[in-house]
C-alpha cells in the first residue's frame, strides 16, 4: 500500500487485558513514531525508532507500555494490564529520513482503544 | 519547556469569510514548523513545512507564514470542505504538536 497502515482500527479491551497494536509504515521509511491522541487534543509523543533502534522512549507513560520494531519495518505497540486512562487513539507515523527537519511525518488512521 | 500553543481552539466561519489560525512555539533550536490537517477518524495529513522566519508557503486557499515565535495559517475565502482540525508541530529533537484549531465553515 501507499500509506501507513494500522491495525486493528478499533480495539475494546477489558481493564487488565493486554493489547497489541500494529503499524506498517511506508516502505523504505527510516523513522517511525508512535503518538497517543486524546479526544480534542493534539498527538502526544510516545516513542521513536530509527530503523530497528528505539532512540527515544521518553513519552511512554509507564512500564506497561512497550514498543518494538525488530526488523526495521513493522512496529508493534504493546500495552500490558490496560487501564481506563489508556483509552485514546494511538497514531503511528513514518518519515523517509531522520533529523526532524526535511521529512514530514506520514500518519496512519490510528487505532482507537477503549478500555472498559 | 518546549511547547506549542494554538489559537483559537475552535473557529466558525461563513463560506468566503477569510481568517487566520495562530501557532506559537517555544521550541529551542527549531528545525521546522509543520502544518497538518486532520479530518474526523483520520490521521493528520501533511500540508506545509516552514524553516525560517519570513518564509511563506501556499496551497490553494491556504497560506502559511513563519516568524521567530509563531506561525499563521491564513485561509482565504474558505469553503465547507476546508472544515477540519488544523494542527501545527514544531520540531527539534522530536515533533511537538499543538492541540489544534477546529475549523467549521458554514455554507
Amino acid at each position: 500500500g501507499a500509506g501507513v497502515s494500522q491495525s486493528p482500527r478499533y480495539k475494546v479491551a477489558k481493564r487488565g487485558q493486554d493489547v497489541a497494536l500494529r503499524c506498517d509504515p511506508i516502505s523504505g521509511h527510516v523513522s517511525l513514531f508512535w503518538y497517543q491522541q486524546a479526544l480534542g487534543q493534539g498527538p502526544e509523543f510516545l516513542t521513536y525508532f530509527q530503523n530497528e533502534a528505539q532512540l527515544d522512549k521518553s513519552g511512554l507513560p509507564s512500564d506497561r507500555f512497550f514498543a518494538e520494531r525488530p526488523e526495521g519495518s513493522v512496529s508493534t505497540l504493546k500495552i500490558q494490564r490496560t487501564q481506563q486512562e489508556d483509552s485514546a487513539v494511538y497514531l503511528c507515523a513514518s518519515s523517509l529520513e531522520t533529523g526532524f527537519r526535511n521529512s514530514p511525518l506520514h500518519f496512519g488512521n490510528g487505532t482507537r482503544l477503549t478500555v472498559t | 519547556e518546549d511547547q506549542v500553543t494554538q489559537s483559537p481552539e475552535a473557529l466558525r466561519l461563513q463560506e468566503g469569510e477569510s481568517s487566520s489560525l495562530n501557532c506559537s512555539y517555544t521550541v529551542s533550536g527549531l528545525r521546522g514548523l509543520f502544518w497538518y490537517r486532520q479530518d474526523p477518524g483520520k490521521g493528520p495529513e501533511f500540508l506545509f513545512t516552514l524553516y525560517s522566519a519570513g518564509e511563506e508557503k501556499e496551497k490553494e486557499r491556504l497560506k502559511a507564514t513563519l516568524t521567530k515565535k509563531e506561525s499563521f495559517l491564513h485561509i482565504t475565502a474558505p469553503k465547507p470542505e476546508d472544515s477540519a482540525t488544523y494542527l501545527c508541530a514544531a520540531s527539534f529533537n522530536k515533533f511537538y504538536f499543538g492541540s489544534g484549531t477546529k475549523l467549521n465553515v458554514k455554507p
